[in-house]
């Protein structure tokens, strides 16, 4: 199973703005995850985009996906201070589990 | 459905004592996941689980760890002896199989922080 790197590290922007986080893998996968983690608690799933996909929407989320380049944004449009977490990218590949990177920090500052 | 269960939330133990996670899965689900989670290492996979029987301990970092899952609905983590490095939050995860493939979101417990002294 492969490791996903997210970027940036740590992202801080004002509520209402845009908030982009990035993901890069290295080798084919079935579909790639993405989860969000506050403070304390356990990762909770995003969203799942397919390897034969190339953008996916969940209400203000936006996911794209390059098999190509193998990597994948994360679009949060109109951020929210309750946005603010850690968020993880995690790829499938056949019957592997999900492995995780250390993620994105995001602060959203009201 | 509860979600995943996971006990104690938090455990606090003297080094060299045993400690016992354990975790409750989603009904249905095929698989698990034990992970343990720190700010140096970030999230690491120690072990997971295919219909029981365990597929891939490579994450364990050593034999002092162990995981056990006896039924479908119920998996412990083991440490013994524990150590202070030892301390981090540990999360259970399950995920199910859909048309033949491991596709889906997994689903996380709340983590049992530990801490040993």
């Amino acid at each position: 199973s492969q490791q996903g790197e997210e970027d940036p590290q740590a992202l801080s922007i004002q509520e209402g703005e845009n908030a982009t986080m990035n993901c890069s893998y290295k080798t084919s996968i079935n579909n790639l995850q993405w989860y969000r983690q506050n403070s304390g608690r356990g990762l909770v799933h995003l969203i799942l985009i397919r390897s034969n996909e190339r953008e996916k929407h969940s209400g203000r989320l936006r996911v794209t996906l390059d098999t190509s380049k193998k990597s994948s944004s994360l679009l949060i449009t109109a951020s929210r201070a309750a946005d603010t977490a850690s968020y993880f990218c995690a790829m499938n590949s056949g019957n592997t589990p999900l492995v995780f990177g250390k993620g994105t920090r995001l602060s959203v500052i009201a | 459905d509860a979600g995943v269960i996971q006990s104690p939330r938090h455990e606090v133990t003297e080094m060299g004592q045993e400690v016992t996670l354990r975790c409750k899965p989603i009904s249905g689900h095929n698989s698990l996941f034990w992970y343990r989670q720190t700010m140096m290492r970030g999230l690491e996979l120690l072990i997971y689980f295919n219909n029981n029987v365990p597929i891939d301990d490579s994450g364990m970092p050593e034999d002092r760890f162990s995981a056990k899952m006896p039924n479908a609905s119920f998996s412990t983590l083991k440490i013994q002896p524990s150590e202070p490095r030892d301390s981090a939050v540990y999360f259970c995860a399950s995920r199910s199989r859909t048309g033949g493939e491991w596709y889906t979101e997994a689903f996380f417990g709340q983590g049992t922080r530990l801490t040993v002294v």
